[in-house]
């Protein structure tokens, strides 16, 4: 059985914080890891897809580096928002046919 | 990109009731899935939905229980049928090209509550 962990589960920082979290997963067999950010009643939004070891991508304030042979990605958020406040999900795919297999998310709570 | 509806938003249900929710892509697709999030589990994929074919199921997952349609390449729909409370979920959809690499969008999600 496949796993993908996060962490930590949640998270609380202060508006202007710097913070990040850890998505790990199998190292074999890998395609992709994909980040979503979702808030409450609302879709999943997709912030990257990412399949080259040492691979970072970057949009906004909002980055992710990735480590295929170690097996863990690391998203980061510089300078934290109150609109940051979402649940960020991984999810990696180890066939490449897009099938999916989501991390339980790490919660994140901005406070100004 | 892809933007994506689900009807019904949520719903609540009684037990041994069956509930059809749909999904509707605003552009053609190659590929649809839905998933399930359970109370304090992760997205887990239930099935691909095919056009014009069989839906494929993941393990743990049967087409009696959860039959899918998908008559065309903007829409799907899934039963979730004989209901119990333990189906008590976010169900979601969403669609994709057919490489890993692309981009999978999701749809907003239907709560559903089974008493």
């Amino acid at each position: 059985i496949l796993n993908v962990e996060q962490s930590p589960q949640s998270l609380h920082v202060q508006e202007g914080d710097s913070t990040n979290f850890t998505c790990s997963f199998p190292s074999s067999n890998f395609y992709a890891l994909h980040w979503y950010r979702w808030e409450t009643a609302k879709s999943p939004e997709a912030l990257f897809v990412m399949t080259l070891n040492g691979d970072e991508k970057k949009k906004g304030r909002i980055s992710a580096t990735l480590n295929t042979k170690e097996g863990y990605s690391y998203l980061y958020i510089k300078g934290s928002q109150p609109e940051d406040s979402a649940t960020y999900l991984c999810a990696f795919d180890p066939g490449g046919y897009n099938k999916l297999i989501f991390g339980a998310g790490t919660r994140l709570a901005v406070h100004p | 990109s892809a933007v994506i509806s689900q009807k019904p938003s949520r719903d609540i249900c009684q037990r041994g009731t069956s509930l059809t929710i749909q999904c509707q892509v605003d552009s053609q697709v190659t590929m649809m899935f839905w998933y399930r999030q359970q109370p304090g589990q992760s997205l887990t994929l239930i099935a691909t939905a095919n056009q014009g074919s069989e839906a494929t199921y993941e393990s743990g997952f049967v087409i009696d229980k959860f039959p899918i349609s998908r008559p065309n390449l903007t829409f799907s729909t899934l039963t979730v049928s004989n209901m119990s409370p333990e189906d008590s979920s976010i169900y979601l959809c969403s669609a994709g090209g057919v490489s890993g690499s692309d981009t999978q969008y999701f749809g907003p999600g239907t709560r559903l509550t089974v008493l």
